[in-house]
């Protein structure tokens, strides 16, 4: 039972770039979000969803777009890299019908040049 | 919408000793606050949690407990060794799903 798959585990993008974030979770949660972690800062909601074809924003989520097109996926997109997004970044899930926990991923690191 | 404040941000204690972190909510409609570990290099991971109908919670060296009307939470960890240095957060959320957390504490044990 893999859990939540971040993939890259590290990136560096230079200012103006785009990439995408890759999530994705077999445990079949309906519920996935998406952190930042800034030092000091603890870690802050930037989207989420509550199941395919349901997103809304978090705490912080100027610069971020998400989808979520099937259960297991949920990308998060920079449209245009910024060195304020250098940041660690973290993927959860939790099952809203039987009321689990968050999974977190290992988390993806990117600097943003 | 929920804040969650969470002291001390750094704490160091001698092997053996207790541990105690100490967080604040703001929204009284918040009924579940878990409690993160996160070691270098990985993702948070959940070592225990409460609920609002509870207001203390035990698993062998770490207690959580509540108070609902003062809106303050902790984490008790005695007894501390080596591998409990980490970084530790509190949440907090009206369900599992969309937590609030507070900013860390570096817990350092000594030998």
């Amino acid at each position: 039972n893999a859990g939540v798959t971040q993939t890259p585990k590290f990136q560096v993008l230079k200012t103006g770039q785009s990439m995408t974030l890759q999530c994705a979770q077999d445990m079949n949660h309906e519920y996935m979000s998406w952190y930042r972690q800034d030092p000091g800062m603890g870690l802050r909601l930037i989207h989420y969803s509550v199941g395919a074809g349901i997103t809304d924003q978090g705490e912080v989520p100027n610069g971020y777009n998400v989808s979520r097109s099937t259960t297991e996926d949920f990308p998060l997109r920079l449209l245009s890299a910024a060195p304020s997004q250098t940041s660690v970044y973290f993927c959860a899930s939790t099952s809203i019908l039987m009321n689990t926990e968050a999974f977190f991923g290992q988390g993806t690191r990117l600097t943003v040049v | 919408g929920e804040n969650v404040e969470q002291h001390p941000s750094t704490l160091s204690v001698q092997e053996g000793d207790s541990a105690v972190i100490k967080c604040t909510y703001s929204d009284s409609a918040s009924n579940y606050f878990p409690w993160y570990k996160q070691e270098l290099g990985k993702g948070p991971q959940l070592i225990i949690d409460i609920r609002s109908n509870v207001g203390e919670k035990k698993d062998q060296r770490i207690a959580v407990t509540l108070n609902k009307t003062a809106k303050h939470f902790s984490l008790h960890i005695t007894e501390t060794q080596p591998e409990d240095s980490a970084v530790y957060f509190c949440a907090a959320s009206s369900a599992a799903s969309k937590l609030t957390f507070g900013t860390g504490t570096r817990l350092q044990v000594t030998l």
